[in-house]
């Protein structure tokens, strides 16, 4: 069974670097393309890039001049920085993996507030 | 940019009833690129349903998808309790590779 477990800081300031990273477990982190996926507090899913360990990548147009996404195969983790980060960017950010053309499995999710 | 419309925004039904929610494509997608997810309170999405139509491991047969082209519907045959939440349907486009996500349609109980 796979599973995703997401970790980082809970509190980001404006104007600065939200950066997390999400191990995955229970599967090889090469079969797959992996995902992030945001929501923010009582609103709906936002897909933000997705990569895969060859370092191949994928962005959401509206975020992509701020955001990196990386597989690392050594430690089976992949890694989301945001840059230059508002409240709008306030959220409960998911990994997932990516299978055909959906995302079948989840980590339980990590939020982040952007305040000073 | 492939928009997704769900409706109802709301749906308030009781255990026991069928529920159809409608997710509405602006243009037509290949039913291969549709999916259902379901959320509760606290939790993550789970997917219930890919390529529009087949259940995801571990899914009762009372949820089935079905649609083409621009109109796609995510059924519930029998309403249990556990069945109240958020339902999501997804889209993949491939130009540009991107996941969308409908706004969600809330299935509330009555």
């Amino acid at each position: 069974q796979v599973q995703l477990q997401e970790s980082g800081p809970g509190l980001v300031k404006p104007s600065g670097t939200l950066s997390l990273t999400c191990a995955v477990s229970g599967g090889s982190i090469t079969n797959n393309w992996w995902s992030w996926v945001r929501q923010p507090p009582g609103k709906g899913l936002e897909w933000i890039g997705e990569s895969e360990h060859s370092g191949n990548t994928n962005y959401n147009p509206s975020l992509k001049s701020r955001v990196t996404i990386s597989v690392d195969r050594s430690n089976s983790q992949l890694s989301l920085t945001l840059s230059s980060v508002t409240a709008a960017d306030t959220a409960v950010y998911y990994c997932a993996r990516a299978a055909t053309y959906n995302l079948d499995y989840w980590g339980q999710g990590t939020l982040v507030t952007v305040s000073s | 940019e492939i928009v997704l419309t769900q409706s109802p925004g709301t749906l308030s039904l009781s255990p026991g009833e069928r529920a159809t929610l409608s997710c509405r494509a602006s243009q037509s997608v290949r039913s291969s690129y549709v999916a259902w997810y379901q959320q509760k309170p606290g939790q993550a999405p789970r997917l219930l349903i890919y390529a529009a139509s087949s259940r995801a491991t571990g899914i009762p047969d009372r949820f089935s998808g079905s649609g083409s082209g621009t109109d796609f519907t995510l059924s519930i045959s029998r309403l249990e309790p556990e069945d109240f939440a958020v339902y999501y349907c997804q889209q993949y486009d491939n130009s540009p590779p991107r996941y969308t996500f409908g706004q969600g349609t809330n299935l509330e109980i009555k």
